[in-house]
C-alpha cells in the first residue's frame, strides 16, 4: 500500500484564495520531505525541501511567501498555495525520506500521489 | 550544477523494443533513478544504477556509464500500458532532493 499519503488528490478553486495541501507518511518518519511542481508535458521542478523543526529551504525562484511549507511533525507537511493565481494551476507532488535510510536507495524515498491544482 | 538530457518523444509498436537515452553532468555522482509516470500521476520507480553496467528487471533494463555521464533505460517486449513518460534523475546536494530530466514521452501504437 501507499506509503506517503497526498491530500486532496485534485482542487479547484478560485483566484485569491489559499489551497492546503498534505503530505503524510504513513508507517514512518520523515524529517525531510520535497515538493515539486509539475506543469503539463514538463518534468517535475523541485520548489522546496521540507525540513521538521524547522523552516523549509526554497529553491531559487520559488516565493516562499507565496508557497508556505509547514512541517510540524515527523509525518506531515503541508503546503500552502496563497493567494492562488491562474498560472499556479499545477500538478504538485510531495516525496518523503525514511528516517531510516541510509545511503542512496529507493527503498527509503517514496512519493505521494500528486494534487492537481485548477485556479479558476 | 546539473544537466540531464534525454529524447522528449520515441514511438515504437507493441512487441518491440526502445531504448530511453539520458546524459547528465553533475558536479557529484550519487547514482541515478529511472521513473515511469502516466499523465496525472506520481512516478514510479523503475530502477536506480549507481555502479557502471547493466542492471536487469523484468521487461526493464537499465545501464549506466559514469566514465561517460550516461544511461539508458530498455523497455522489452513493449505493451500499450507502457505508454508513459519516462524520467532520468539524480540526486544533487541532498539525500533524496532529486533533479529530473524533462522526461521522454514513449507512445506505444498497435
Amino acid at each position: 500500500g501507499a506509503v506517503v499519503s497526498q491530500h486532496p488528490s485534485w482542487v479547484i478553486c478560485k483566484s485569491g484564495t489559499s489551497v492546503k495541501i498534505e503530505c503524510r507518511s504513513l508507517d514512518f518518519q520523515a524529517t525531510t520531505m520535497f515538493w515539486y511542481r509539475q506543469f503539463p508535458k514538463k518534468s517535475l521542478m523541485l520548489m522546496a525541501t521540507s525540513n521538521e523543526g524547522s523552516k523549509a529551504t526554497y529553491e531559487q525562484g520559488v516565493e516562499k511567501d507565496k508557497f508556505l511549507i509547514n512541517h510540524a511533525s515527523l509525518t506531515l507537511s503541508t503546503l500552502t498555495v496563497t493567494s492562488a493565481h491562474p498560472e499556479d494551476s499545477s500538478f504538485y507532488i510531495c516525496s518523503a525520506r525514511d528516517l531510516k535510510g541510509q545511503g542512496y536507495s529507493n527503498e527509503k524515498l517514496f512519493f505521494g500521489s500528486g494534487t492537481q491544482l485548477s485556479v479558476l | 550544477g546539473q544537466n540531464i538530457d534525454q529524447p522528449t518523444e520515441m514511438t515504437a509498436t507493441e512487441g518491440a523494443i526502445v531504448q530511453i537515452n539520458c546524459t547528465y553532468q553533475t558536479s557529484g555522482f550519487n547514482g541515478l533513478f529511472w521513473y515511469q509516470q502516466h499523465a496525472g500521476e506520481a512516478p514510479t520507480f523503475l530502477s536506480y544504477n549507481v555502479l557502471d553496467g547493466l542492471e536487469e528487471k523484468g521487461r526493464f533494463s537499465s545501464f549506466l556509464s559514469r566514465s561517460k555521464g550516461y544511461s539508458y533505460l530498455l523497455l522489452k517486449e513493449l505493451q500499450m500500458k507502457d505508454s508513459a513518460s519516462y524520467l532520468c534523475a539524480v540526486p544533487t546536494d541532498s539525500w533524496g532532493k532529486l533533479q529530473f530530466g524533462a522526461g521522454t514521452q514513449v507512445v506505444v501504437t498497435p
